[in-house]
């Protein structure tokens, strides 16, 4: 069955990185977009932005350019978030989430079960 | 960037009732409208898609219209399922953007 896997929670000091992973199975990788969303906790939905699978190229909402970078590793179907100099406002869950339109993001059709990072000192 | 106000941001209902949430885009939007449930503790579920198209699997009694800025999402008998945060989220233009959310509670 179609499905996003997404790594474990993290616990992280502020300062330090983290990557996140989110590996796709039962469709074919490079056929569907992969969007990045985030929930503070208590909190609503906030797009991060959006990964071309094929290209590889990423695009960034306001906000998370910078600190925030997304990738691929096609050769495992599996799509990262890494974020750098965590600070405790990143504390949040984490959400990969597949688009339908390989060219760009309109809706959300399969989305992992989350990434909680923690940043505390 | 587009702006989606929805409303109520909080609603409670009876089982069997119609339950209405509204969604109104700063701009207009043509069709491009989501809406999502989202269970506590798990991760949203699309629903409805391009306004009014019930995403495979969803149960009939939800429905979606609308067009242009304003926009109403509706479960027709209200299920003790249903209890959830309910999001519009539009993507005429990047970025993509969702509403603050619909909390639904069963009175």
């Amino acid at each position: 069955q179609v499905q996003l896997v997404q790594s474990g929670s993290e616990l992280k000091k502020p300062g330090a990185s983290v990557k996140v992973s989110c590996k796709a199975s039962g469709y074919t990788f490079t056929s569907y977009a992969m969007n990045w969303v985030r929930q503070a906790p208590g909190q609503g939905l906030e797009w991060m932005g959006w990964i071309n699978t094929n290209t590889g190229n990423p695009t960034y909402a306001q906000g998370f350019t910078g600190r925030f970078v997304f990738s691929l590793d096609t050769s495992v179907s599996t799509a990262y978030l890494q974020i750098s100099s965590l600070k405790a406002e990143d504390t949040a869950v984490y959400y990969c989430a597949r688009d339908p339109d390989g060219s760009g993001p309109d809706y959300m059709d399969v989305w992992g079960k989350g990434t909680t990072v923690t940043v505390s000192s | 960037d587009i702006q989606m106000t929805q409303s109520p941001s909080s609603l409670s209902a009876s089982v069997g009732d119609r339950v209405t949430i509204t969604c109104q885009a700063s701009q207009d939007i043509s069709n491009y409208l989501n809406w999502y449930q989202q269970k506590p503790g798990k991760a949203p579920k699309l629903l409805i898609y391009d306004a009014s198209n019930l995403e495979t699997g969803v149960p009939s009694r939800f429905s979606g219209s609308g067009s242009g800025t304003d926009f109403t999402f509706t479960i027709s008998s209200l299920q003790p399922e249903d209890i959830a945060t309910y999001y519009c989220q539009q993507y005429d233009n990047l970025p993509l953007v969702f509403g603050q959310g619909t909390k639904l509670e069963i009175k």
